[in-house]
């Protein structure tokens, strides 16, 4: 299957530990995007990178946030001194710039973080 | 942020159309309504979309109002898998950056 992939699916952690998450695009595309959902609420904006290009910055995403996309495939998300607050469902997509405008997301299963 | 507004919930019965509204009053000229579908504990899978003329594909249709500051998208004969939140969202002008709003969530009655 070469849709996007995302590990860990889980993840329990303490309060105060840092956690790392990764999202692996589909092959061609160069948009790559993170957005985290909690329970009842539709996905919100974090991040999106262009190729390895970090192009906007939610306000959501604090200074205990960093995403990378180091030579513009995959994607890392970390969370440093984690809260029960980050406790979430993040969710990584990817699209094309070519073809037109469309810019169609493709949504991995997300990476569904616990803080205890 | 949130650019459209949509109704908490619906339901339908098995079999029935499903029209799903979508308010975007401050939409440009140049973005595009975008649908997609959330079923529970899945990515939101990409539904339709469409930019000022009422587009169909195998899933739904789109229909758009001519000023396009709403449309509706229809799922002709809703089916027990159709139950899932609905989201109608825009791109950010000038960006790539797609906002979601809380979405509709539908249920499909048997």
């Amino acid at each position: 299957d070469t849709g996007v992939s995302q590990n860990p699916r889980h993840k329990i952690t303490k309060r105060g530990q840092n956690v790392t998450f990764r999202c692996d695009p589909i092959s061609e595309h160069n948009r790559l995007y993170w957005y985290r959902q909690t329970l009842g609420q539709g996905p919100e904006f974090l991040t999106y990178f262009q190729n390895e290009a970090q192009l906007e910055k939610s306000r959501l995403l604090s200074d205990r946030f960093s995403a990378e996309r180091p030579k513009g495939s995959f994607s890392t998300l970390e969370i440093q001194r984690t809260e029960q607050g980050d406790s979430a469902m993040y969710l990584c997509a990817s699209s094309l710039t070519s073809g037109g405008p469309h810019g169609e997301l493709f949504f991995g299963e997300g990476s569904r973080l616990t803080v205890l | 942020d949130a650019k459209t507004t949509q109704p908490t919930s619906m339901d339908c019965a098995e079999g029935r159309a499903a029209n799903l509204p979508c308010n975007h009053s401050t939409i440009s000229g140049n973005e595009y309504v975008y649908w997609y579908r959330q079923i529970h504990s899945q990515g939101p899978q990409y539904i339709i979309h469409g930019l000022k003329n009422n587009e169909t594909n195998e899933m739904a249709s789109l229909i758009i109002t001519e000023d396009r500051k709403s449309s509706t998208l229809i799922l002709p004969h809703a089916t027990l898998r159709d139950t899932a939140v609905y989201y109608c969202i825009v791109r950010v002008g000038g960006t790539y950056k797609y906002i979601f709003g809380t979405g509709t969530r539908l249920k499909v009655l048997a």
